[in-house]
């Protein structure tokens, strides 16, 4: 079945310094999503990517949708204490309201201030 | 984004009682949402898929019978959880998307402990 391997696995960094993360695929996904979850919550979307060599920006975070369609990561630029939590990729297929959506891991950020 | 929203966001129940949890779309018409677990410290697990006015879709692993899903109006959908036992407690989060999107949001999720 769809597979997701996300690294790394845990960051700790220090307040100020840029994160990144990646997510890879056994097979091709036509939407790349990225999640952060606090403790106790729901995810929450941080970026959205829908093609191919799709780089999209929200704040402080970059995401790309690889050219293979298998890949994506995910940057965030100047973290701040606030960034701690869990973040998700997902990548879905299928149609737009029907296809089933599959996590990664997990990367799990603490950042010291 | 679209608002998703889960009731209750926590319930502790004895084993062999059974659960219901719902998840509504509050600002948008779903006519499907998925239904996923979430065990400490690990992903989302996809559990089923709702549709609504029809059955729902189970991963394989997943026992139908166990886990009933009910999507009986284009904003609400439920999971009961029938007959719990302690290995059934979990964090349980639905979603769903607006129709001709794709990205999907999430409700706060609702933990479930079973004693």
């Amino acid at each position: 079945g769809q597979q997701l391997n996300q690294s790394p696995q845990s960051m700790f960094i220090q307040e100020g310094e840029d994160v990144s993360m990646n997510c890879t695929s056994s097979s091709i996904f036509n939407t790349w999503l990225w999640y952060k979850q606090d403790p106790g919550e729901g995810p929450v979307l941080l970026i959205a990517l829908y093609k191919a060599g799709e780089l999209t920006s929200n704040g402080r975070l970059t995401a790309q949708f690889g050219i293979t369609r298998k890949d994506s990561f995910l940057n965030i630029s100047a973290s701040i204490p606030s960034d701690v939590g869990i973040y998700f990729c997902a990548g879905r297929y299928g149609s737009s309201n029907t296809g089933k959506l599959i996590f990664g891991q997990g990367t799990t950020l603490q950042v010291k201030p | 984004g679209a608002v998703v929203s889960q009731h209750p966001s926590w319930v502790i129940c004895k084993s062999g009682t059974s659960v219901k949890i719902e998840c509504r779309s509050l600002d948008f018409q779903a006519t499907t949402m998925f239904w996923y677990r979430q065990f400490p410290k690990q992903s989302l697990m996809l559990m089923a898929t709702s549709n609504e006015g029809s059955k729902a879709t189970y991963e394989q692993g997943v026992e139908k019978d166990k886990f009933l899903i009910n999507h009986a109006s284009l904003t609400l959908s439920t999971l009961t959880v029938t007959s719990a036992h302690p290995e059934d407690s979990s964090f349980y989060i639905c979603s769903a998307s607006l129709r001709g999107r794709r990205e999907l949001f999430f409700g706060e999720g609702s933990r479930l402990t079973v004693l």
